[in-house]
């Protein structure tokens, strides 16, 4: 099946700096590529996705990076806010509704 | 449109007892999944269900099983409760044909 690698596990940056977050897929039929958002306490919340016929979208601050041959993608995150703090998920999928997650990115925001 | 919505949202069980959990996808998604969430395993896929069938399945052992109504309302059970099985239980429902996902608040699951 589907493995998802997720790194790093926890990153820290001074806010205003910016944030990437990488993923790595081992199945080349995986095409479809979201990324959550968890605050603490709180329900994964969608924040961008990207499909495997596009190689980047961005949404304001928020940006990812598709890498088909390599297998990676990347979540780029600029002028970071400290209420960007929150654990990030990047996930790959290849059929409707079956999602394989990373072990999350604890992203910390130092105002 | 009201979200998703998970209950209970918090369970304390004891070893060997068994759960059940439950989950209202948003009005007119037909796809319900579940997920384990723990520390440091992130979420890991249950199974999924579409129109009251058992379309995904992931690498859980039959303890761990579930049920979609007609209503697209959907259940898990767990039986025969493990330490290990203390985790966050998310469900997760879309569309149809949309693949975004939309996540529940969770249940919460002690296992003492």
């Amino acid at each position: 099946g589907e493995n998802v690698e997720q790194h790093p596990s926890t990153l820290s940056v001074q806010e205003g700096d910016s944030a990437v977050i990488k993923c790595t897929y081992s199945d080349s039929a995986s095409n479809y590529f979201p990324w959550y958002k968890q605050e603490l306490g709180k329900r994964p919340q969608l924040i961008i996705d990207i499909r495997s016929n596009v190689g980047e979208k961005k949404d304001q601050r928020i940006a990812v990076t598709l890498n088909k041959t390599a297998k990676h993608f990347s979540l780029h995150i600029t002028e970071t806010q400290p209420e960007d703090s929150a654990v990030y998920f990047c996930a790959a999928s290849k059929r409707a509704n079956q999602f394989y997650f990373g072990t999350g990115t604890s992203l910390t925001v130092i105002p | 449109k009201a979200g998703v919505t998970q209950t209970p949202r918090y369970l304390i069980k004891t070893r060997g007892q068994q759960v059940t959990l439950s989950c209202s996808p948003i009005s007119g998604h037909r796809s319900v999944s579940w997920y384990q969430q723990t520390p440091g395993q992130g979420l890991q896929f249950l199974f999924e269900y579409f129109s009251e069938t058992q379309r995904n399945k992931g690498n859980f052992p039959g303890r761990f099983s579930g049920r979609q109504f007609s209503n697209s309302r959907s259940e898990m059970n767990v039986s025969t409760l493990e330490l290990g099985d203390s985790a966050l239980y998310l469900c997760a429902s879309s569309s149809e044909v949309g693949e975004t996902q939309y996540f529940g608040p969770g249940t919460r699951l002690l296992v003492l």
